[in-house]
């Protein structure tokens, strides 16, 4: 069974600084990674994905994120984050369990932007 | 374009009161989802429903009944409503349930239960 593990429930960063958000997934395979942002009192949206070649991926809104297999991470990373980056994030992991899609999410790490 | 739309935004229940919770996609998605967000849990697959017509428990399926009424709408039914049934519920969609594909949220029901 796939799990994943974001270290870091809370992570403050002042506007205009570099930010990278921590994930670690476990998998018997590679699967397909995937990070989501929660806005306050929103449901979820898709920031970027993963499913095979080029191991870094570009997103929405600035975001990257790198598949690292020999660390089993897919960390996501923004050069300068905005205030409006303030969020929930959450990385997912998904894969196919039986005849569905299982899609893992993590706890999240909730991200505060300071000016 | 609506995307996922869910009823309703918020909702207070007493013990052992029931209710559903709807959702409804116009995306021609096949597959709908219903999770619920507990602090410090993440999301939980409660049901979900590959292609119309079918539905199948995910990981907390307890005390829940689901109907996929149709393509586009995809029902959660709290019979005996429990305060550990307190929590924020998602409904989501995606076009297949290859897990390849991304899912689409809703902007979640906040349901209080006393």
């Amino acid at each position: 069974a796939q799990s994943v593990t974001q270290p870091d429930i809370h992570i403050t960063v002042s506007e205009g600084a570099s930010l990278e958000l921590r994930c670690n997934y476990s998998y018997g395979a590679t699967p397909y990674l995937f990070w989501y942002v929660q806005s306050p009192g929103q449901g979820l949206q898709l920031l970027l994905k993963y499913f095979s070649g080029d191991t870094l991926v570009q997103g929405i809104k600035g975001f990257e994120a790198e598949f690292k297999r020999s660390q089993s991470s897919f960390n996501l990373r923004k050069p300068s984050v905005h205030w409006s980056d303030a969020a929930e994030y959450f990385c997912a992991v998904g894969a196919r369990s039986g005849g569905y899609q299982k899609v893992t999410f993590g706890i999240g790490t909730k991200l505060q932007v300071i000016p | 374009n609506a995307g996922v739309t869910q009823t309703p935004k918020f909702q207070v229940l007493k013990t052992g009161q029931s209710m559903t919770l709807q959702c409804a996609q116009d995306m021609n998605h096949n597959s709908m989802y219903w999770y619920r967000q507990d602090p410090g849990m993440g999301l939980r697959l409660i049901y979900y429903s590959a292609s119309e017509g079918t539905t199948d428990k995910g990981e907390v399926p307890n005390g829940y009944n689901v109907s996929r009424l149709n393509k586009r709408e995809f029902s959660l039914r709290l019979e005996s409503a429990a305060p550990s049934q307190t929590s924020v519920y998602f409904c989501a969609s995606s076009e297949t349930a290859n897990p390849s594909y991304e899912q689409y949220f809703g902007p979640g029901t906040r349901l209080t239960v006393t």
